[in-house]
C-alpha cells in the first residue's frame, strides 16, 4: 500500500524568508503524481504544485518549488519569499496513475506553517 | 465559473441518527471523490465515482456509509446510525475526466459533529 509521511507537524518562518517542508512516500509503482495542497482555515483545499513521477525536472510555480528525489522517494516543498498569506496547513499527496486512469489522492498528515511578520 | 459546493456547511447530530451530506461538482466534471478529514486519521479517501462506471467504494470505513451519484452530477454521502467517531470534515472533489491526469477541485467541506 502507498503511504505518505510528513515528519514536521508544525513549521514557522519569518516573512520574506525561505522554508522547506518535507515529505516522503512509499510506493512500488512507477507511474504516479505527487502534489502539495494548501488548506487555510477556510478548509478550502488549494493545489499548490504538482509533479509527474516520470519527469526528472523539478516543478516550480512562482515562489513554490519542489525537490523531487525519486530514488529516495522524497518530495519537499520550498516556499521562497514567504508571505503572511502562506500561513496554512500543507498536505503532501500521492496519486497513482494506472492504465491511463488516475486513482484517489493519498495524503500525509499535514504540516502547519506559521508565518511571522 | 462556480466551484464545487457542499451542503450543509456544518451539521450537528445525535448519536444513532442518519445524516446526508450533499456535493455539487463543477458542471461537466465526470469524476467525483469523497474524502474524510479527522483529527486522528488525517485525510482519508472514501469513495470515487467516474461517469457511469461502478463506484470505487474501497475507502468506506463501514457498511453504515454509502454514497450515490444521481445523473452523473450531484452526489449524496449517507451515514447511518452515526457514531461519535464519525465526527469529521467531509470533503468532496471533482475532476474533469479520467483519460489523463486532471486536477481534483475541492469543495469547502461539511463539518459533521456527532454528539
Amino acid at each position: 500500500a502507498q503511504t505518505v509521511t510528513q515528519s514536521q507537524p508544525e513549521m514557522s518562518v519569518q516573512e520574506a524568508e525561505t522554508v522547506t517542508l518535507s515529505c516522503t512516500y512509499d510506493t512500488s509503482e512507477s507511474d504516479y503524481y505527487l502534489f502539495w495542497y494548501k488548506q487555510p482555515p477556510s478548509r478550502q483545499m488549494i493545489l499548490v504544485i504538482r509533479q509527474e513521477a516520470y519527469k526528472q525536472q523539478n516543478a516550480t510555480e512562482n515562489r513554490f518549488s519542489v525537490n523531487f528525489q525519486k530514488a529516495a522517494k522524497s518530495f519537499s516543498l520550498k516556499i521562497s519569499d514567504s508571505q503572511l498569506g502562506d500561513a496554512a496547513m500543507y498536505f503532501c499527496a500521492y496519486c497513482l496513475w494506472y492504465g491511463g486512469s488516475q486513482g484517489n489522492l493519498i495524503f500525509g498528515k499535514g504540516t502547519k506553517l506559521s508565518v511571522k511578520p | 465559473g462556480a466551484g464545487v459546493s457542499q451542503s450543509p456547511s456544518n451539521k450537528v447530530t445525535e448519536k444513532g441518527k442518519d445524516v446526508e451530506l450533499r456535493c455539487d461538482p463543477i458542471s461537466g466534471h465526470t469524476a467525483l471523490y469523497w474524502y474524510r478529514q479527522s483529527l486522528g486519521q488525517g485525510l482519508e479517501f472514501l469513495i470515487y465515482f467516474q461517469g457511469n462506471s461502478a463506484p470505487d467504494k474501497s475507502g468506506l470505513p463501514s457498511d453504515r456509509f454509502s454514497a450515490e451519484r444521481t445523473g452523473g452530477s450531484v452526489s449524496t454521502l449517507t451515514i447511518q446510525r452515526t457514531q461519535q467517531e464519525d465526527s469529521a470534515v467531509y470533503l468532496c472533489a471533482s475532476s474533469p475526466r479520467d483519460t489523463s491526469y486532471n486536477e481534483q477541485f475541492f469543495g469547502p467541506g461539511t463539518r459533521l459533529t456527532v454528539l
